[in-house]
């Protein structure tokens, strides 16, 4: 029974890149979060997906990021035109439904922009 | 925005000692989760409480929802070396309009006494 699943591990990307970012849920779970971390600081939220739908997208940054949560296939965070300031852990949690009992984390994508 | 003030930000440990921290929130919660996170990793869920007043234990952790809804403390009993890593409360509405999206404090560092 494998838990929260994100890949890659680490990635290093140098400035204006893409970073794709990818999560899959634990079996049975149908909604996905995504946290981010900087260093020394606790998880903050950046977006809420259902499959096929973003549910809440408030801690989102207007621009650059984008969610998604295909029908088939992983959820994927992308972030566009990578700056040093995206450097930070990337956190996926997948959830049984809205919010239940608090979710499972997987190990996080830590993202280097160099 | 919602914050939550955990405290302290680290503390040392000595093996065998008794631990406590707490959790503080301007806004009300009806869920209180605390996690831990060792290095490279997750956040791995420890204690979750649904009610004001509700102590709950498990193993060495006893962890207490604050009647005000906007407090929480977490102890843990008799440390031993495996204790060390970042421990984060989070808050969680899970109500009304909300996502069920968590709410994390900064966290507080254990490490082991020199």
């Amino acid at each position: 029974n494998a838990g929260v699943m994100q890949n890659p591990r680490h990635l290093v990307r140098r400035r204006g890149q893409e970073a794709r970012l990818r999560c899959s849920p634990m079996k049975g779970h149908s909604h996905v979060y995504w946290y981010r971390q900087l260093p020394e600081e606790g998880l903050k939220f950046m977006v809420y997906l259902q499959k096929e739908n973003i549910i809440d997208e408030s801690g989102m940054p207007k621009e650059r990021f984008s969610a998604e949560f295909p029908k088939e296939g992983p959820s994927i965070l992308r972030i566009q035109q990578v700056v040093r300031g995206d450097s930070a852990a990337y956190f996926c949690a997948s959830s049984p439904g809205r919010g239940l009992y608090g979710y499972t984390f997987g190990s996080g994508t830590r993202l280097t922009v160099v | 925005g919602q914050q939550l003030n955990q405290s302290p930000q680290s503390m040392f440990i000595q093996e065998g000692e008794d631990v406590s921290m707490n959790c503080t929130s301007s806004s009300i919660f009806n869920t209180w989760l605390w996690y831990k996170q060792d290095p490279g990793e997750g956040p791995v869920l420890l204690i979750a409480l649904y009610k004001a007043g509700e102590l709950t234990s498990n193993g060495r952790l006893t962890a207490q929802f604050g009647i005000t809804r906007k407090d929480s403390f977490l102890n843990i009993s008799a440390s031993i070396p495996s204790d060390v890593g970042i421990y984060f409360c989070a808050g969680q509405l899970t109500d009304g309009g909300s996502q069920g999206n968590l709410i994390f404090g900064k966290g507080t560092k254990l490490s082991v006494k020199p």
